[in-house]
């Protein structure tokens, strides 16, 4: 059974006070490991996608990386408007119907 | 581009209505997921299709029941609602494996 989890449940940060998150996974065979940001009261929005390990993506002040147990999302000098429910999700290869597994999620604040 | 669109955007049941919500996509995605958040248990996968004409069963399919009316949709009943099936609900597309799904707003759902 495949299994996410995220760390810590809760983060508060001080604009421009960097840090990382982070997703550990167990699945038999990862064919992708997905990042989603959920705002308060709407539908989760897509981040990225990472295939193996060694592989990093960044989008503005975010930047995820993946070895073969876990992902981080690592945020350079965040600002109040990326507070925010981050998602993390993974998808096994053997997984019929590309169904993802999701973790619990980290709730970031970045405070002014 | 709408993306996926879910309604209704909220409801409220009594114990034993029944309902059904519903998902479409102008994507030309393949797979449709319907999906579920509770605090504390993130995101379980009810049901999906991963292509038209196919539905299966996803982690938490009792009570429920899906139809994948065609590629653009795809509606969640539930038959007799019960207290435990108060959720927000989203409805999820997915063009190709190894894509990222797109969500809908969600909808918020009280059985009371």
């Amino acid at each position: 059974e495949d299994q996410v989890t995220q760390s810590p449940e809760a983060l508060r940060l001080q604009e421009g006070e960097s840090s990382s998150l982070n997703c550990s996974y167990t699945v038999s065979g990862l064919r992708g490991l997905f990042w989603y940001r959920q705002d308060p009261g709407k539908g989760p929005e897509f981040l990225f996608t990472l295939y193996s390990a060694g592989e990093e993506k960044e989008k503005e002040r975010l930047k995820a990386t993946l070895t073969k147990k876990e992902s981080f999302l690592h945020i350079t000098a965040p600002k109040p408007e990326d507070s925010a429910t981050y998602l993390c999700a993974v998808q096994a290869w053997e997984t019929s119907g590309s169904r993802l597994t999701f973790g619990e999620g980290t709730q970031l604040t970045v405070n002014p | 581009n709408a993306g996926v669109t879910q309604t209704p955007k909220f409801q409220v049941l009594k114990t034993g209505q029944s309902m059904t919500l519903q998902c479409a996509q102008d994507m030309n995605h393949n797979s449709m997921y319907w999906y579920r958040q509770d605090p504390g248990m993130g995101l379980r996968l009810i049901y999906y299709s991963a292509s038209e004409g196919t539905t299966d069963k996803g982690e938490v399919p009792n009570g429920y029941n899906v139809s994948r009316l065609n590629k653009r949709e795809f509606s969640l009943r539930l038959e007799s609602a019960a207290p435990s099936q108060t959720s927000v609900y989203f409805c999820a597309s997915r063009r190709d494996e190894g894509d990222g799904y797109t969500f809908g707003s969600g909808t918020r759902l009280t059985v009371v």
